[in-house]
């Protein structure tokens, strides 16, 4: 299976934008990119995902490299609920989802 | 609506107890998912049932014994536990298990093993 990597943790001011960085060099064709993130105390939620067009919608923003190896989950203006965990995952094979060690997002008042 | 319940929030068991965790939607989603979360680490696939049947089994030991009754119910039968099977307990649902759509999550159920 194609692997994710992402920092350990990032660190943000309130009200800025977040760029949160994936690198996929393995990835195929056909893999879309999810992201989730988990909140303290809460199961994942989906965020977004696109396949090679970057992709918005009223949480984030997804921005997709050319060649497909890396990806960019963009906060536009990142708030103390935004803190989580998120996790960038490639596509679903036989309908699993493979979360990576993802990355702790801490947002600074 | 698009909620996955979970029961109970928290439990803690002997290693000789019999306990289910209860997992369910409304949302008319075929496939239903357990996970399992340990402390600081990413969740990891326990079972899939796809139109009540499970289609995945990630080598889990037989001490965790899955059931789906009907299309909006999971449950997760528990028995002769170890205190390492602490962890938090996550279910998910998705609406088609083939087209890698995706996945809603509970809130968890934390299990402590005495």
């Amino acid at each position: 299976d194609a692997k994710t990597t992402q920092p350990n943790s990032m660190e943000s001011n309130e009200e800025e934008p977040v760029h949160l960085p994936c690198n996929h060099s393995t990835i195929s064709g056909t893999d879309y990119i999810h992201w989730y993130r988990q909140l303290p105390s809460q199961g994942p939620e989906y965020v977004i995902h696109g396949l090679t067009s970057n992709v918005n919608n009223r949480m984030a923003s997804l921005a997709i490299a050319e060649d497909r190896k890396s990806s960019t989950l963009i906060l536009h203006r990142a708030t103390l609920r935004d803190a989580a965990v998120y996790y960038c995952i490639l596509s679903f094979r036989d309908d699993k989802i493979i979360f990576g060690k993802g990355t702790r997002l801490h947002i600074l008042p | 609506d698009t909620e996955v319940t979970q029961t109970p929030k928290h439990l803690v068991m002997g290693m000789t107890n019999k306990k289910s965790l209860k997992c369910e939607q409304h949302m008319g989603h075929r496939a239903m998912y357990w996970y399992k979360q340990k402390a600081k680490k990413p969740p990891e696939l326990m079972f899939v049932y796809s139109y009540e049947k499970l289609s995945i089994n990630e080598s889990v030991p037989s001490r965790f014994s899955p059931e789906c009754p009907n299309s909006s119910l999971l449950n997760l039968h528990l028995h002769a536990l170890q205190p390492e099977d602490s962890a938090l307990y996550l279910c998910a649902s998705s609406q088609d298990p083939t087209s890698g759509d995706t996945q809603y999550f509970g809130p968890g159920t934390r299990l402590t093993v005495l």
